[in-house]
């Protein structure tokens, strides 16, 4: 079966810090990847998404992950984090069969 | 592009009732998604439609729930005889016609069963 994880469930960092948030999927076939944001009191939010090409991927508000086909990992950064980017974060992988997967989410906090 | 939009927003209900949400998706988008989520996790998927055929269903999905997007704009989530599980947050999303298109989230209706 399809799944995502997400190893950190929340992390706290300081204005400038440097973010890597990680996550790992589990399926046999082609999928593509998502990365998704949810800041308090909005809809969720497209951040980037990886469906073939250049396994680096670059997305709104200076974030970036890499896809990493041996490890099964599409793991997202951002090497200076303000404190609006205080919001929750989901990875997602899609089937080709329409079926996505979201993983539990990872709350970020920006202390400024 | 007035966004998807979902109501009713709030919806609190006895155990036993029957609900109905409904979801109005991007006009131009053909797919439109199901989720649930509750506390903690992240959106689980319940269904897809492409236009008014429904392509993919969860087990999640027990025949308590059942969908339909009946001319392929704007589509119902039906839950009969709610338990207090069924308690949570429930998504919809549209797209275009590839999983390689974003996914619209709409704002959510909150259900609580009591």
């Amino acid at each position: 079966a399809q799944s995502v994880s997400q190893h950190n469930h929340h992390v706290i960092l300081s204005e400038a810090a440097s973010l890597e948030l990680g996550c790992n999927y589990s399926y046999g076939g082609t999928v593509n990847l998502f990365w998704y944001v949810q800041y308090p009191g909005q809809h969720l939010q497209l951040l980037l998404k990886y469906f073939s090409g250049d396994p680096l991927v670059k997305g709104i508000k200076g974030f970036e992950a890499e896809f990493i086909k041996s490890k099964f990992s599409f793991n997202l950064r951002k090497p200076s984090v303000q404190w609006s980017d205080t919001a929750e974060y989901f990875c997602a992988a899609y089937t080709n069969a329409g079926k996505s997967t979201f993983g539990d989410g990872t709350t970020l906090t920006v202390k400024p | 592009d007035t966004g998807v939009s979902q109501n009713p927003r709030h919806k609190i209900t006895k155990r036993g009732q029957n609900v109905t949400f409904r979801c109005d998706p991007i006009s131009e988008h053909n797919r439109l998604y199901w989720y649930r989520q509750t506390l903690g996790q992240g959106p689980e998927f319940l269904t897809y439609f492409q236009n008014e055929a429904q392509l993919e269903k969860s087990r999640l999905l027990s025949d308590r729930f059942s969908a339909e997007r009946p001319k392929g704009s704007f589509s119902t989530l039906e839950i009969q005889r709610t338990e207090q599980g069924d308690s949570a947050m429930y998504l919809c999303a549209s797209s275009r016609d590839s999983v390689a298109y974003e996914q619209y989230f709409g704002p959510g209706t909150r259900l609580t069963v009591t």
